[in-house]
């Protein structure tokens, strides 16, 4: 079973608007990874985030970590069509020889 | 550079055949992993490798999956007397170093299997 619930599953916003996405875990990490998924096609990486940082950046996008409440979340600054997506979180558990566990996703649809 | 690669793009198998998917990861990445995602799932682990070795294959959900990774790059995953519930996309992803995971897994395109 997975160990990761999004949160929401689906989010319908307009181009420029921000989009969050929440994730949850349960288990001590080493890191949380975000993904995006294209309808169809692979994984693409976004951005890595340890368990010893709380915020980190990269473009228009900004990642928490709060290890106290096993949670993460995605934020995404001034949205495009082409943010439209599937995107995952993902842990890296303690002791568990770096196999990810992924959440369910949230699909995300950003409209012109 | 180039990145992970997958093939075949798309599989489909009749009910009790067998069928081989190949990953060939990054050049000198370390792990490889095998996940399957079902459709409008996350992926799930299948199974590990650190070079050649077999360290985790714990997500294989019967013996009828088997994977092999011989000199420690291509990797080739196998199911055996396929069933409709094996009906997924199949996802190679490697990365740098093995060990506890503070490297970035880089994912393939995946195989998309259809078992009918």
């Amino acid at each position: 079973s997975q160990q990761g619930e999004e949160d929401p599953q689906a989010l319908s916003i307009q181009e420029g608007e921000n989009a969050t996405m929440n994730c949850s875990y349960k288990t001590s990490i080493n890191n949380l990874q975000w993904y995006r998924q294209n309808s169809g096609r692979g994984l693409v990486h976004l951005i890595l985030i340890r368990s010893n940082e709380r915020e980190k950046h990269s473009g228009r996008l900004r990642v928490t970590l709060d290890t106290s409440k096993k949670s993460s979340s995605l934020l995404i600054t001034a949205s495009r069509a082409a943010d439209t997506a599937s995107y995952f979180c993902a842990t890296d558990a303690r002791n568990q020889g770096g196999k990810l566990i992924f959440g369910q996703g949230t699909e995300l649809s950003v409209k012109p | 550079g180039a990145g992970v690669s997958q093939s075949p793009r798309y599989k489909v198998a009749k009910r009790g055949q067998d069928v081989a998917l190949r990953c060939d990861p990054i050049s000198g990445h370390v792990s490889l992993f095998w996940y399957q995602q079902a459709l409008g799932q996350g992926p799930e682990f299948l199974t590990y490798f650190q070079n050649e070795a077999q360290l985790d294959k714990s997500g294989l959900p019967s013996d009828r999956f088997f994977a092999e990774r011989p000199e420690g790059s291509v990797s080739t995953l196998k199911i055996q007397r396929t069933q409709q519930e094996d009906s997924a996309v199949y996802l190679c992803a490697s990365s740098q170093t093995g060990g506890a995971g503070r490297e970035t897994q880089y994912f393939g395109p995946g195989t998309r299997l259809l078992v009918l």
